[in-house]
């Protein structure tokens, strides 16, 4: 079974400064796809990059970039030059290709303030 | 172009009541799927729709939830006799198709409260 973990339940950083959130995963299929999704205090889920489990290299979405190891399945976010508008819940999540069931699962979440 | 669009923003029920939830997904998406966000959670899945398959109801945690979609659109969540545990946040997703590596895009949600 597809399992997420988000070891971090609340970080700070401070504005200007890079923050690294974890996400690690469990799942038995070797081709699946990873995403991060943002979701501020207006409740909507904002979709923020993928990875796919055969992309040899890290995605980036302009600040955002994705720490792949998949050896150690982990998938952790890099926000660089971290904005007040980045204070948010984010949340991992993980999709198997080869699922005819193919919601996603998602991680409990990490809340992120930055600080001024 | 329009995103996701769900309706009502907020519902307050009495418990025991029942209540409709809509959701009307990004045109030309034949994917779409329910979650549940309950306070400090992550989401949690509930039912999901591809095209004129039948759905995929796996996720209802119990016959007093239903949906249907209407002409492979609009859907609607149907919530029987209401719980004070079924409060929470209803959100939808749609997306190109279901294959993995496509991107599942949300509504801003319903919020439930039974009470």
């Amino acid at each position: 079974a597809q399992k997420i973990t988000q070891t971090q339940p609340g970080m700070f950083v401070q504005e200007k400064e890079a923050v690294t959130l974890d996400c690690t995963y469990d799942t038995s299929d070797q081709s699946y796809g990873l995403f991060w999704y943002k979701q501020p205090s207006s409740g909507e889920m904002i979709f923020l990059i993928y990875q796919g489990s055969y992309d040899e290299q890290n995605a980036t979405e302009g600040r955002y970039s994705l720490n792949f190891q998949k050896a150690r399945k982990s998938a952790n976010l890099v926000i660089s030059a971290s904005q007040l508008g980045d204070s948010a819940m984010y949340f991992c999540a993980m999709r198997e290709a080869n699922s005819g069931n193919t919601p996603l699962v998602f991680g409990k979440g990490t809340r992120l303030s930055v600080i001024a | 172009g329009a995103g996701v669009s769900q309706s009502p923003s907020n519902k307050v029920t009495e418990k025991g009541k029942d209540v409709e939830l809509r959701c009307d997904p990004i045109s030309g998406h034949t994917a779409l799927y329910w979650y549940r966000q309950s306070l400090g959670q992550g989401l949690e899945f509930l039912i999901y729709f591809q095209g004129n398959s039948a759905p995929d109801k796996s996720g209802l945690p119990s016959d007093r939830f239903s949906a249907e979609r209407t002409g492979g659109s609009v859907s609607t969540l149907t919530i029987q006799r209401t719980q004070q545990e079924d409060s929470a946040v209803y959100l939808c997703a749609s997306s190109v198709s279901a294959i993995a590596k496509n991107i599942q895009y949300f509504g801003a949600g319903t919020r439930l409260s039974v009470l």
